[in-house]
């Protein structure tokens, strides 16, 4: 169990369009969500911390009106890229706490390659 | 500031060495430890953890690691490395307290090349 998904797995758009990247929690329900963005031969950074029904916590740096976080049920959380340019080209992974569990420990997802031209 | 500390970019090893992969942190209290790996254009697989107890914790595909409160080290070892273990591995962080979101903090990460 505890398996998390991301589509897509990869997405190619021009600059000035907007993106959107959902993140299910397949077998689970998920009260927090994570979104983090890697740069190639980086480590995870993470952008902001999604909880089901209410708004996203932004890190610091992070702008909001620009990555659109929705997590409107248990098992959903969606990233948008508003207005994407070539520097928003990354990886992002999202990450799901299963709600109940002992150490609340995340689920990865396989990640959304966005490359924007 | 709390931080993970991965001090080596690359580690190399040759199939069926054993295989150190090493991590030190600086966060306060007891915090939670991990380890995930991450192959190319994928997210990252949960290898390992640490909460509480015994200070040697096994893990999946023979992975273990050894923690050290002294020391605040939580290095991965695997007594016997192989090819298929070649991958970008992290180091991770859960601070007791981290704002009531169970945030991690992850370490630079490591890429182990294992050669036949």
């Amino acid at each position: 169990g505890a398996v998390v998904s991301q589509h897509p797995s990869w997405v190619i758009c021009k600059s000035g369009t907007s993106v959107k990247i959902e993140c299910r929690s397949l077998d689970f329900q998920a009260t927090t969500m994570f979104w983090y963005r890697q740069f190639p031969k980086q480590s995870l950074m993470l952008m902001a911390t999604s909880n089901e029904g209410s708004k996203a916590t932004y890190e610091q740096g992070v702008e909001k009106d620009k990555f659109l976080i929705n997590h409107a049920s248990l098992t959903l959380s969606t990233l948008t890229v508003t207005s994407a340019h070539p520097e928003d080209s990354s990886f992002y992974i999202c990450s799901a706490i299963k709600a109940g569990s002992s150490y609340n420990e995340q689920f990865f997802g396989p990640g959304t390659r966005l490359t924007v031209l | 500031a709390q931080s993970v500390a991965q001090p080596e970019d690359q580690v190399n090893v040759a199939e069926g060495n054993p295989l150190t992969v090493k991590c030190t942190y600086s966060v306060s209290g007891n915090p939670y430890l991990f380890w995930y790996v991450q192959y190319p254009n994928r997210g990252l697989q949960f290898l390992l953890k640490y909460i509480t107890g015994d200070n040697l914790v096994k893990g999946s595909y023979g992975f273990e690691a050894e923690f050290n409160k002294s020391q605040t080290s939580f290095h991965l070892k695997k007594p016997s490395a192989l090819v298929s273990d070649s991958a970008l591995y992290f180091c991770a962080v859960r601070p007791v307290f981290s704002g009531g979101y169970n945030k991690l903090i992850f370490g630079a990460g490591t890429r182990l090349a294992v050669h036949p």
